[in-house]
């Protein structure tokens, strides 16, 4: 099984519905993040999590909310979705990392898209 | 701020190539990490390598080398006598311990196409 698993696989939905990405891990970590991911731009952040009580809004945090429901899910949420949100997301998880650094695992994406 | 560029937007090579992807990054910290993530055609991102600041030799593994040179501020990767199966985008990704939280900042990526 997978150490990093996303629901839904892929979604197509309408302007101004409300969608929730999921994200499950058991890989024990602490560390949760959420990206897009845009042609031609990389990954971009979204939101992070250090752990159930720490949430941190990433770069394009705006129109996007997110919950940690316990160490092991971290949820995305657009609450009215608009067509430029169409894009590839990514969760991801990693370990505080301390000298080692944290390498950051990932899941294997929602394709999202709004008509 | 962090920043990191992969210059190459699309590389293509013919089978047994040698073929390198050049990453350039920019960061204020002396702690820093950098990364290697591939993306193949399937779409998940697959860790390949992880580089401390304070460790600059090169590594291999396998056709797969890589070249961190704090000088140029560069983390290069080489892959010797390319195959198909190494079609894919390729991702360079700078964290910065000291003033990021370590997240990660990606640069925009280079598909490589190895051609049969």
């Amino acid at each position: 099984d997978a150490d990093v698993t996303q629901t839904p696989r892929n979604r197509i939905t309408k302007t101004g519905k409300r969608i929730m990405l999921e994200c499950s891990q058991t890989k024990g970590h602490d560390r949760m993040y959420w990206y897009r991911q845009d042609p031609g731009l990389g990954l971009r952040l979204i939101y992070y999590s250090f752990d159930v009580k720490d949430i941190n809004k990433g770069e394009i945090s705006d129109g996007y909310s997110v919950s940690r429901q316990a160490q092991a899910k971290f949820s995305l949420s657009l609450e009215s979705a608009i067509p430029n949100q169409t894009a590839l997301y990514f969760c991801a998880t990693s370990d505080p990392g301390g000298l080692g650094g944290n390498t950051q695992y990932f899941g294997p994406g929602t394709r999202l898209t709004v008509l | 701020a962090q920043k990191v560029t992969q210059a190459q937007t699309e590389i293509s090579v013919v089978e047994k190539e040698d073929v390198t992807l050049d990453c350039v990054y920019e960061t204020r910290d002396t702690t820093y990490y950098l990364f290697w993530y591939k993306q193949p055609p399937s779409g998940e991102l697959v860790f390949l390598i992880r580089r401390n600041s304070f460790d600059e030799q090169n590594e291999i593994s396998g056709r797969y080398s890589w070249n961190f040179q704090k000088s140029t501020s560069s983390f290069n990767f080489t892959i010797t006598a390319s195959q198909v199966v190494d079609s894919a985008v390729y991702f360079c990704a700078l964290s910065e311990w000291e003033t990021s939280g370590s997240r990660l900042t990606f640069g925009e990526g280079t598909q490589l196409t190895v051609n049969p």
